[in-house]
C-alpha cells in the first residue's frame, strides 16, 4: 500500500519570506500523480498544485512551486513571498494512475503559521 | 455552481445513535468518496463508489455503511455511533476521466460529527 509522510506537524514563516513543506511517499507504481491541498480554517480543501510523475519539470503556480525528486520519492512545496492568507493546514496527497479509481492517499498534514 | 454539497455541516450524536450523512454532486461524476479527517492522521478513505449501485471499502470502513442508489448521491451511514467516530467527514467526487489524470477531486465542505 502507498504511504505519504509529512514529517513537519507545524511550520512557521515571516510574511514575505520563503518556506518549504516536506512530503515523502512510498510506492511501487511508475504512473502516479501528486497533489498539495490547502485547508484554511473554513475546512475547504483547495488544490494548490499538482505534479505528474512522468514529468521531470517541477510544477509551478504563481508563488507556489514543488521540488519533485522521483528517485528519492520526495515532493516538497515551496511558498515564496509568504502572505498572511497562506496560513492553513497543508496536505500532500498521492494518487496512483491506471485503475486505482482515483483514490487519494494523504499525508498527516502540516500547519503553517505566517507571522506579520 | 454547487459542486459537492454535504448535509449536515455539523451534528452531535449520543453513543449508539444512528445517522446518515448525505453527499450530493451536480457534475455528473462517476466516482464518489467518503474520507474522515482526524488530527495527526490526515484524511483517510472510508468507502468509495465507482458508479450507481456500486460501493467498495477503503482504508477505514469498519462501523460505516454506504449506498449509491442515484449517481448524484452518496450516503454514509453510522448504524451505532461510537466516540471513536468523532471526526470531520469529507465527501469528494471525480469523473472517470479525471480519476485517471491529474484532475483533482472535488471536495465538499465537510461535516463535523461529535459522538458523546
Amino acid at each position: 500500500a502507498q504511504t505519504v509522510t509529512q514529517s513537519q506537524p507545524e511550520m512557521s514563516v515571516q510574511e514575505a519570506e520563503t518556506v518549504t513543506l516536506s512530503c515523502t511517499y512510498d510506492t511501487s507504481e511508475s504512473d502516479y500523480y501528486l497533489f498539495w491541498y490547502k485547508q484554511p480554517p473554513s475546512r475547504q480543501m483547495i488544490l494548490v498544485i499538482r505534479q505528474e510523475a512522468y514529468k521531470q519539470q517541477n510544477a509551478t503556480e504563481n508563488r507556489f512551486s514543488v521540488n519533485f525528486q522521483k528517485a528519492a520519492k520526495s515532493f516538497s512545496l515551496k511558498i515564496s513571498d509568504s502572505q498572511l492568507g497562506d496560513a492553513a493546514m497543508y496536505f500532500c496527497a498521492y494518487r496512483a494512475g491506471g485503475t486505482s479509481y482515483g483514490k487519494l492517499t494523504f499525508g498527516q498534514g502540516t500547519i503553517l503559521t505566517v507571522h506579520p | 455552481n454547487a459542486g459537492v454539497t454535504q448535509t449536515p455541516k455539523f451534528r452531535v450524536l449520543k453513543t449508539g445513535q444512528s445517522m446518515t450523512l448525505l453527499c450530493a454532486q451536480d457534475m455528473n461524476h462517476e466516482y464518489m468518496y467518503w474520507y474522515r479527517q482526524d488530527p495527526g492522521m490526515g484524511l483517510r478513505l472510508i468507502h468509495y463508489s465507482v458508479g450507481e449501485g456500486t460501493t467498495a471499502k477503503g482504508e477505514v470502513p469498519d462501523g460505516y455503511n454506504v449506498s449509491r442508489l442515484k449517481k448524484q448521491n452518496f450516503l454514509l451511514g453510522l448504524e451505532s455511533a461510537a466516540p471513536s467516530q468523532t471526526s470531520v467527514y469529507f465527501c469528494a467526487s471525480s469523473s472517470h476521466r479525471g480519476a485517471r489524470s491529474n484532475q483533482p477531486q472535488h471536495f465538499g465542505d465537510g461535516t463535523r460529527l461529535s459522538i458523546l
